[in-house]
């Protein structure tokens, strides 16, 4: 069955460095993965969505993952982090059968201080 | 732009009510979901539909159940509300796409913050 694991339930950064938020699937490789974003009291919003068009995704508010098949992973960055990027961010992956819904990693925080 | 909206955002029940949540979309989507965040566990999957009138379980059913009567409708029942119930619950929709229903982009609601006491 498909799953997937982030690497750290908290990362801290200071404004203007570099984020580097990571996401491992296990090994088929799934149809969809998805970043998504939960900023304080609000439901979560898609960052980015890789569908095998392109290995490198660009998404919202300057973010971008890299879908790397031999390492099994698609981890998200953005080279300057601003305070307003502090929220929870969730990796997703789809898997090929048609009754199952998206399966969710644990979700990383994200603290940027200044 | 999409809108999922639910019922409450606070909601503060006592043991064995019964507890009804609504989540109502705006986008004629087929698929909807109901999910509970925990802090550490992440999001897990309660219940979700593709059509009217379907469901299927997800990953953690017990306790709940659903109804979706209208296309834009789809209500979260907690039967007999118990204190391992408290949580943040999460209702998301999305178009179909595909094959599986998890293909779409889902698009989430606020959130409600359920207290069992």
């Amino acid at each position: 069955a498909q799953s997937v694991t982030q690497l750290g339930s908290h990362v801290s950064v200071s404004e203007g460095a570099l984020v580097l938020l990571r996401c491992n699937y296990s090994s088929s490789v799934p149809p969809y993965l998805f970043w998504y974003v939960q900023y304080p009291n609000q439901g979560l919003q898609l960052l980015l969505k890789y569908t095998s068009a392109a290995t490198l995704v660009k998404g919202i508010n300057g973010f971008e993952a890299e879908f790397k098949k031999s390492e099994t992973s698609f981890h998200l960055t953005k080279p300057s982090a601003h305070m307003s990027d502090a929220a929870e961010y969730f990796c997703a992956v789809t898997s090929n059968q048609a009754g199952t819904a998206l399966i969710f990693g644990k979700g990383t925080t994200l603290s940027v201080s200044s | 732009d999409v809108k999922v909206t639910q019922s409450s955002r606070y909601l503060v029940k006592r043991t064995g009510e019964k507890v009804f949540l609504e989540c109502v979309q705006d986008m004629d989507h087929e698929n909807m979901f109901w999910y509970r965040q925990d802090p550490g566990l992440g999001l897990r999957l309660i219940y979700f539909s593709y059509d009217v009138k379907m469901k299927e379980k997800g990953d953690i059913p017990e306790g709940y159940s659903v109804s979706r009567e209208k296309k834009e409708r789809f209500s979260l029942i907690l039967e007999s509300a118990s204190t391992n119930q408290t949580s943040m619950y999460l209702c998301a929709s999305s178009f179909r796409e595909g094959l599986a229903v998890s293909w779409g982009e889902q698009y989430f609601g606020p959130g409600t913050r359920l207290t069992v006491t």
